[in-house]
């Protein structure tokens, strides 16, 4: 069956400019988590989602950085006015239910940012 | 912030060796997560063990917990180059009863097994 998928897989943006990042969750999943990659380091999280409402949104790093799921499903994560320090890969996670339970996470999409 | 301490942050070994990790974190947590990630990429699920459980086995895998501690420990069993990757461990920490749901991620053991 079909896993949690990202696009793109790399993305190169220069500074200042606004990049989207896709995430598809294995389809029924409710639960759906954003985290980031520096390189050398341990996943850190972003924000998860229940449904489409952001149940936990506290490790958004500052307000540059916004992430929607609209319909439940897809989820979207927006950073504005790019950093150099914002390149990373951006993992997604998705859950069958929810707290507590295994999370199963996509390939991930490295930024690079120039 | 990361809750997790691994170590070691590397380690080498020889195929048929047995190789072991450790995890120490800081808070109460509903349950620990293994996780094997290659060339930075995509996590890949390796063993749930809940804060009521001791020990838990999968395959090659021996994980253990100890909630007095604060601490967990991998061991992989029997080797194999292919096991070659970066292993984290992560907390589904907890509140009340109540799990926060988000992970918390150690900085890794980088496991280099050698053919």
């Amino acid at each position: 069956g079909a896993g949690v998928s990202q696009t793109p897989s790399n993305k190169v943006t220069e500074k200042g400019k606004y990049v989207e990042l896709r995430c598809d969750p294995i389809s029924g999943h409710t639960a759906l988590y954003w985290y980031r990659q520096s390189l050398g380091q341990g996943p850190e999280f972003l924000i998860y989602f229940q449904g489409t409402g952001a149940a936990d949104d506290s490790g958004l790093p500052n307000d540059r950085f916004f992430a929607v799921r609209p319909e439940g499903s897809v989820s979207t994560l927006k950073i504005q006015r790019t950093e150099r320090g914002d390149s990373a890969v951006y993992l997604c996670a998705s859950s069958a239910q929810g707290p507590p339970g295994r999370q199963y996470f996509g390939p991930g999409t490295r930024l690079t940012v120039t | 912030s990361q809750q997790g301490e691994e170590d070691p942050q590397a380690l080498s070994i020889q195929e048929g060796e047995n190789a072991t990790m450790n995890c120490s974190y800081k808070t109460s947590i509903n349950n620990l997560q293994w996780y094997r990630q290659n060339s930075g990429r995509g996590l890949v699920h390796l063993i749930l063990i809940r804060s009521n459980e001791r020990e838990k086995h999968s395959g090659r895998l021996r994980v253990t917990l100890d909630t007095s501690k604060k601490s967990s420990s991998l061991l992989i069993t029997a080797s194999r180059a292919a096991d070659t990757a970066s292993y984290f461990c992560a907390t589904d920490a907890e509140a009340g009863g109540t799990s926060y749901g988000k992970l918390t991620f150690g900085q890794g053991t980088i496991l280099t097994v050698h053919p």
